[in-house]
Parts: structure tokens; sequence; C-alpha cells
């Protein structure tokens, strides 16, 4: 069965500091894997996806993930955080051998202080 | 270009009432899915309808049901309402879903239903 862990509720990083919002899956086959936000009030918005081809993806707002196959990974990044990233982060995977089912993870909340 | 539309925007009932629950997704897209987003349990599948045909479910028990229509709108109903049904929920719309589709899904801004 598939499914997708974000070990931390939440994450606290200073304005301009690197961050990074974990993410690991578990899925039968190929994994399509997704990053989504969700501001207060909002539904959720893309962000970036991971389908084949290069382990670094770039996304919205400056976003990019890295998907690592042997550590069943996807986390991310980004170089410098701003005070506006302060939000809920999902992570999704992609259920491609029939169910075509996304699965979210429970969510991480990242506070940027300034 | 006009994104996911769900109605009503805030819904309040009392237990054992039913509730519907209604999605426009955006012009093109003809698959459309149902989350529920209850306080501290992240996004749970609900319902996903392709072309007009229920295409999967999540474990929700029979009360919830829905339809998509012909224009590919759709309509989520929850019978016999029970407290723990108070969530929101998230309608997102995606392009035409077939085998190994991997196209991201567009989220409307929800419902939030309360039941009392």
């Amino acid at each position: 069965a598939q499914s997708v862990a974000q070990p931390e509720d939440q994450v606290n990083v200073a304005e301009g500091n690197p961050l990074t919002v974990k993410c690991t899956y578990s899925v039968s086959g190929n994994p399509y894997l997704f990053w989504y936000v969700q501001y207060p009030n909002r539904g959720l918005q893309f962000l970036l996806k991971y389908i084949t081809g290069d382990n670094l993806v770039k996304g919205s707002y400056g976003f990019e993930a890295e998907f690592n196959k042997s550590q069943t990974s996807f986390h991310l990044k980004k170089p410098s955080a701003l005070v506006s990233d302060s939000a809920l982060y999902f992570c999704a995977v992609r259920d491609n051998t029939g169910g075509f089912k996304t699965i979210f993870g429970a969510g991480t909340r990242l506070f940027v202080k300034a | 270009e006009a994104g996911v539309t769900q109605s009503p925007t805030h819904l309040i009932k009392t237990r054992g009432q039913q509730a519907t629950l209604r999605c426009s997704p955006i012009s093109g897209h003809t698959s459309v899915y149902w989350y529920q987003q209850a306080l501290g349990l992240g996004l749970q599948f609900l319902l996903w309808y392709d072309e007009g045909e229920e295409r999967n479910r999540g474990n929700f028990p029979p009360r919830f049901s829905g339809r998509q229509f012909p224009n590919y709108s759709s309509e989520l109903n929850v019978n016999a309402l029970e407290l723990e049904d108070s969530a929101l929920y998230l309608c997102a719309s995606s392009f035409l879903e077939r085998t190994f589709s991997y196209n991201e899904q567009f989220f409307g801004p929800g419902t939030r239903l309360t039941v009392l």
C-alpha cells in the first residue's frame, strides 16, 4: 500500500536561512511525487512535481525538491526563506498501479521568523 | 482563467441531517476529486470522478456519496450527518485522467461544514 510520511509537524526557520521540509514515501512501482502549499483559509496550491528524469525539480516561488530513490525521500527546499513562506505544506504520492489515488501526507507547518 | 469554485463557503447542519456540497472544475478539466480535511488529520481522499463515472473512493462509509454532471461539475452528499463529519471539504480538478497520468490537481477554497 502506498503511504507518505512527513516526520515533522512544524519547522521553524529564520528569514533568509535555508529551509527543508521532509517527506518520505512508500509506493508500488514508480512514484509520482507532489508538493502542495496551503495558506490560511485557502485551498491547496501546487508547488512542484517529480515524474521522471532529473532528481532535482524546481517549482513555484523559488522552491525545489530532490528525489532520492534509495532513501525514498522527496524533501522540499528553498535556499532563502521568506516570512511569506509561512504556511502548511503537503507532500503527496500518486498511485500509478491502477487506483490513481493521490495520498497526502499529514502536512508540515512552516514558520518563518523575521 | 477561473479556478475551481465551491459552494457554499460555510454550511451548518445538525446531526442526522443531509449536506450537499458543490464544485465546479476549471474549464477543460474532466476529473474531480473530493477530500476531507479534518482538524489535525491532513487530507483524506473521499472520491474521484472522471467523465461522469466514480473511479475510486476512499475509506469512508456509504453515506458519503456524490456524482458528476455532464458539464463535469460535481456534488458531494453526506447523509445522516455525525459530529465528526465537521471538517473542511476540498474539491480539486485536473485534466483527463487515464493510465499513467500524473497531472497535478487544482484545488478550490473549500466548504467548511459544521455539524452541531
